[in-house]
C-alpha cells in the first residue's frame, strides 16, 4: 500500500540558510500534518492543512511557513535556520473519510543544522 | 488543557508481559493511540481505541481505557527483543476529524534476556 512520502530523508544545512521539506500524502488523503521531533523528545505539532487551507497551527516558529498544493502535497519552508532547528520532521496524512484513526506518518526528514 | 503523560522507562524480561501506562487530561478526546518508534525510524501506529470503548485486543496487544480516570494502558504479551522501542501514547483532543495528535513523552521499553 502507498505510504506517506517525505523528501529528502536527510538534509544538512548551515546556520541562516533555508530548507524546504516535502511531503506527499497517501492518495485521497486531503489532510496533512507537520511535526518536529527534537533529540530525545516527543513529536511536537507544527501545522496542518485540510483541503489546501491551514486548519490548525501549533508551535511553529515565524521563520517557518508551509502550504498545501492542489495535488495535496505539502512543503515546509524553513528560513534563517538555527542550530536548534536540528530535528526529525515528520509529515502525516489522513482523510475525514477514514476518521481519526487514519493517520499515517512518513519516515521523516532528518535536518541537521551546522 | 492538552497534556499526555507517561513514564520514561520500562525494563522487562523477554517472554514477560509489558504494561505501559499513560494519563491524559482532555476529557473531550475521542481517539487515543499507541505509536511505536524504533531508533532512527518513523512513527508506527500500533493500535487505537475510541473513547467509548473500555478495551481493545489485537494479537499480543491489549489496550485498556479508563475514561473516568483518563488512564490508558498498553499491554504487550510475551515481550520479544523486537519490541524494544519507544512507545508513545497520543490523543486527538476534540471531535474534529482533522484534529492534530498530541503525543506523550514516550516510554522507552528495553528487554532483558
Amino acid at each position: 500500500a502507498a505510504g506517506v512520502i517525505q523528501s529528502p530523508r536527510h538534509l544538512i544545512k548551515e546556520k541562516r540558510e533555508t530548507a524546504t521539506l516535502k511531503c506527499y500524502p497517501i492518495p485521497r488523503h486531503d489532510t496533512v500534518y507537520w511535526y518536529q521531533q527534537g533529540p530525545g523528545q516527543d513529536p511536537q505539532f507544527l501545522i496542518s492543512f485540510y483541503e489546501k487551507m491551514q486548519s490548525d497551527k501549533g508551535s511553529i516558529p515565524d521563520r517557518f511557513s508551509a502550504q498545501q498544493f492542489s495535488d495535496y502535497h505539502s512543503e515546509l519552508n524553513m528560513s534563517s535556520l538555527e542550530l536548534g532547528d536540528s530535528a526529525l520532521y515528520f509529515c502525516a496524512s489522513s482523510s475525514p473519510a477514514t476518521g481519526n484513526y487514519g493517520y499515517t506518518f512518513g519516515s521523516g526528514t532528518r535536518l541537521t543544522v551546522v | 488543557g492538552e497534556d499526555v503523560e507517561q513514564s520514561l522507562f520500562l525494563s522487562v524480561r523477554e517472554g514477560d508481559s509489558s504494561v505501559i501506562n499513560c494519563t491524559y487530561t482532555d476529557s473531550s478526546s475521542t481517539y487515543l493511540y499507541w505509536y511505536k518508534q524504533e531508533p532512527g525510524a518513523g512513527l508506527q501506529l500500533l493500535t487505537y481505541i475510541f473513547s467509548n470503548m473500555d478495551m481493545k485486543q489485537d494479537q499480543r496487544l491489549t489496550v485498556l481505557l479508563n475514561k473516568k480516570d483518563k488512564h490508558l494502558s498498553l499491554r504487550i504479551a510475551d515481550t520479544q527483543t523486537g519490541d524494544s522501542a519507544i512507545y508513545f501514547c497520543a490523543e486527538t483532543p476534540g471531535y474534529s476529524s482533522a484534529s492534530k495528535i498530541i503525543f506523550g513523552s514516550g516510554t522507552r521499553l528495553s528487554i532483558r534476556p
